[in-house]
Formats: C-alpha cells, structure tokens, sequence
C-alpha cells in the first residue's frame, strides 16, 4: 500500500546537537515531497520541497533534506538544533499524477537546554 | 497581511448537536481543503474544493459536510453523524486547481474541537 512512514514519533535532542528526522515513502514513481513543522496549537509551515534535481534542498530556519532514491527516503537535518525549534515535524508527499497530499504520523522533537 | 483565519479557535458541543467551523482565506487562492488531525494520526483529508461551487470527498468524509459558496470561505460542519468529533481540524488552501510544485499548501491556525 502506498504509505508515509516516518519511524520516530518522540525525539529529544540537546541544544546545538544536530538532528536527523527520518521518512519513508512507498510510491513506485518519485513523488513530490514536503517538510512541514507544526508548532503547538499551531497550523504547518512549509520548511522544504524536493521534486527533481540537486537531491540536497535547503530550507527555512537552517533546515535541508536529502532525497535518496535507492532508499525511498527524504530526511530532514539541521547541524545544529535551537531551543526554538521543539515542534512536530511532517513529511508529506504527492504522488505524481496526483494532487493529493498524504502526511506522514509526524515526530515530535523535544530540545533540552 | 494574507493568510487564513479559522474561527473560533477552541469550540466545545454536546453530543448530537451539528457544529460549524469557519474558515476564511484572502490569499485570493482557488483550491481549499480540510484536515483533521488526531494525535498520533497525523492529518486526514476530510473534504476539498478545487473551485467555487464544487468540492470532493476526502479519505474521511463521513459525518462531514461542507459548501463553497464564496471563493475566500470553505465551511466545515460537523454533523451528529460524525462518531468521533473531538480533534484538531486544520483548514489549507494552494493557489490552483490540481497541484502544482511550487503552490504547497498554506494552513491556517486550526480549531481545536471537543464534544462531550
């Protein structure tokens, strides 16, 4: 079943550690994907996209993602992890041919002082 | 500044009563969409609307309805039919029909609603 796994649902890591989010897709063809974040109580701000070219994207806020297509995965990192940065993050794709978005069951990231 | 409003942002029902969230958009955006989210789920489209006047089922449609009468709102009731209300519903718009690489989804702040 086409599906968007993302294996971490809790991560703590410490302030200027860096941070690896992992995410997994199952689509036969490279969909388009997407990094959202999601701050308590909040809507989902886009942080990154990738569909085609460079597979290192760079986001907002110091973010980037790597597209590994031998591994179906899409993980987003960041060097160095800010206090400000505790949230829940989303991976999402868009299969291509479609318009649909289908969101991954999202990590929550604790940052410790 | 544009953006979409969802109002109001915290919303209590009794059981059995329908209950309407708001959402509004001056993006001037075409297509609008509806997304429930409950903890550990991530989010569910309910229903979306490419067009004024028309809008589709999502994954998770039962219970739900909504209407597109205007091109900036995009209405969601939660009907009595609906088993399990209590979640965070999240309102998103794009600016065009279909998908485009570089039009993702803008969202709004989210109500969150509770029946009991």
């Amino acid at each position: 079943a086409q599906s968007v796994t993302q294996p971490d649902i809790h991560i703590t890591v410490s302030e200027g550690a860096s941070l690896e989010l992992r995410c997994n897709y199952s689509y036969g063809a490279t969909p388009y994907l997407f990094w959202y974040v999601q701050s308590p109580g909040q809507g989902l701000q886009l942080l990154l996209k990738y569909f085609s070219g460079d597979t290192l994207v760079q986001g907002i806020k110091g973010f980037e993602a790597e597209f590994k297509r031998s591994q179906s995965s899409f993980n987003l990192r960041k060097p160095s992890v800010h206090w400000s940065d505790a949230a829940e993050y989303f991976c999402a794709v868009v299969p291509s041919g479609t318009y649909k978005y289908i969101f991954g069951t999202g990590t929550r990231l604790k940052v410790l002082a | 500044d544009g953006g979409i409003t969802q109002s109001p942002k915290y919303l209590f029902r009794k059981e059995g009563q329908n209950v309407t969230l708001s959402c509004e958009q001056n993006l001037n955006h075409d297509a609008m969409y509806w997304y429930r989210q409950d903890p550990g789920q991530g989010l569910r489209l309910i229903y979306y609307s490419q067009i004024v006047n028309d809008f589709q089922k999502g994954d998770i449609a039962e219970g739900y309805s909504v209407s597109r009468e205007k091109k900036e709102s995009f209405p969601l009731t939660v009907t009595s039919a609906q088993k399990n209300p209590t979640a965070f519903y999240l309102c998103a718009s794009s600016p065009s029909r279909g998908f485009t690489y570089n039009s993702p989804l803008h969202f709004g702040n989210g109500t969150r609603l509770t029946v009991t």
